[in-house]
């Protein structure tokens, strides 16, 4: 399976403030996503990544809040944007490739203060 | 609106012993189906994948799929305290890349 790279693992940061979290795979693969999980619940999609187009999100989710970009087929950036202890969460990177499993990166614990 | 339920557990089972997860889903044409394993702290790791009814073995994992009752489930046999995390179900509604929606997860506590 691909080797997916997430940073930063971990951040606080203050209320108000943006998080830029990378993924970075070590192989094209058609279909990125990012996922949130907020503290003892599950896996909640947040987004599409789509190269070269405006990532599609789910319903609960907008652009303004989770900016998205996948300029190629082996990157993709999610921003948390004017932060608020709400968004303390776990961000996970996922990739999807040949048989149509999916796989995580490392996530990114989040804590807003 | 499709969706699939866990038991949240905990599943207590002693060293050694069998245990059973277990996961229904609201769509009958659902395609795919996944199992993942999520120590605490880290991120979810696939064990097991299963596409059409019957068993699926792999080690000491069997997947076990009905389409027709709508279920999945997960066998760990000669259970080990390394096991203890939670177990996230996964469907994948349709065909091809296609998103993942997760079950909220049952954490299985495996005792020495």
């Amino acid at each position: 399976s691909a080797v997916i790279s997430q940073k930063p693992s971990r951040d606080i940061c203050q209320r108000g403030t943006s998080l830029t979290i990378q993924c970075q795979v070590d192989s094209q693969v058609t279909m990125m996503f990012w996922y949130r999980q907020q503290p003892g619940q599950s896996l909640t999609l947040i987004a599409t990544a789509n190269q070269g187009s405006e990532a599609t999100y789910e319903s609960g989710f907008v652009i303004d809040k989770f900016p998205i970009s996948r300029p190629n087929l082996t990157f993709s950036t999610l921003t948390v944007s004017n932060m608020s202890p709400e968004d303390s969460s776990i961000y996970l990177c996922s990739v999807v490739e040949g048989s149509t499993e999916a796989f995580f990166g490392q996530g990114t614990r989040l804590t807003v203060v | 609106q499709k969706e699939v339920e866990q038991n949240s557990g905990p599943l207590s089972v002693p060293e050694g012993a069998i245990a059973s997860l277990n996961c229904t889903y609201s769509d009958r044409v659902s395609q795919s189906f996944f199992w993942y394993r999520q120590y605490s702290g880290k991120s979810p790791e696939l064990i097991m994948s299963i596409y059409s009814n019957g068993d699926k073995e792999d080690g000491r994992f069997t997947a076990q799929l009905n389409k027709a009752s709508q279920y999945v489930s997960l066998l760990i046999r000669d259970s080990q305290p390394s096991d203890s995390a939670t177990y996230l179900c996964a469907v994948r509604w349709d065909s091809g890349y296609s998103t993942l929606t997760f079950g909220k997860g049952t954490m299985l506590l495996v005792s020495p």
